[in-house]
């Protein structure tokens, strides 16, 4: 089946350096989706992104989708406190709305 | 609106009795999805639903899980008998066809001794 693996796994940074998270799925995907866990929380919804090589930008968070539509990155630009939690991508694949989660990246910041 | 809203919070249970966890989607969306978070397995679609029916139940583990929904604002997830190694945080979350993501409920913490 499909599988959608993130790396790294944890990252600790000192605040303001900056993050990024990279997801790779097995398949070629509709769309793939971000979202973030804060700890002891849920998935929240960041972004979809549908298209070959498209960027979005949120303030501070860019993503990527692959041109390929099989890998993804999520970059954070001088991180804050409040960036702390686990952020998974979810891939989609054609044909179905069912979302294969990533193994999520655990971010941590150090004051 | 209130957001996906599932029932109980938390549970804990002696091994071998059933367990029944509940949801309710967000009103308008047509798709309900089932999830069960672990550390070893992280995020694991259990199963979904589209407008009431069960599409893909693939990812049930055993017999001794089943889920319904027989409207559109109410699914459960039933857990008969349960066992130690069903303990983990069930996630019900709800979409809508568009770029929006699922909404994901508090979840219920499920633990089995």
């Amino acid at each position: 089946g499909q599988q959608v693996m993130q790396i790294p796994q944890y990252q600790h940074v000192q605040e303001g350096e900056d993050f990024t998270t990279y997801c790779n799925s097995s398949t070629t995907l509709s769309n793939i989706q971000w979202y973030k866990q804060r700890p002891g929380g849920h998935p929240v919804f960041l972004i979809q992104l549908v298209k070959s090589g498209e960027v979005k930008k949120q303030k501070r968070l860019t993503f990527q989708f692959g041109e390929a539509k099989k890998n993804s990155s999520l970059h954070i630009t001088a991180t804050q406190t409040t960036d702390v939690g686990t952020y998974f991508c979810a891939g989609c694949n054609f044909g179905n709305e069912k979302l294969t989660f990533g193994t999520g990246t655990r971010l941590t910041i150090i004051p | 609106d209130a957001g996906v809203i599932q029932s109980p919070r938390h549970e804990v249970t002696e091994m071998g009795q059933e367990v029944t966890l509940r949801c309710k989607p967000i009103s308008g969306h047509n798709s309900l999805f089932w999830y069960r978070q672990t550390m070893m397995r992280g995020l694991e679609l259990l199963i979904y639903f589209n407008n009431n029916v069960p599409i893909d139940d693939s990812g049930m583990p055993e017999d001794r899980f089943s889920a319904k929904m027989p409207n559109a604002s109410f699914s459960t997830l039933k857990i008969q008998p349960s066992e130690p190694r069903d303990s983990a945080v069930y996630f019900c979350a709800s979409s809508s066809l568009g770029p929006y993501g699922y909404t994901f409920g508090s979840g219920t913490r499920l633990t089995v001794v």
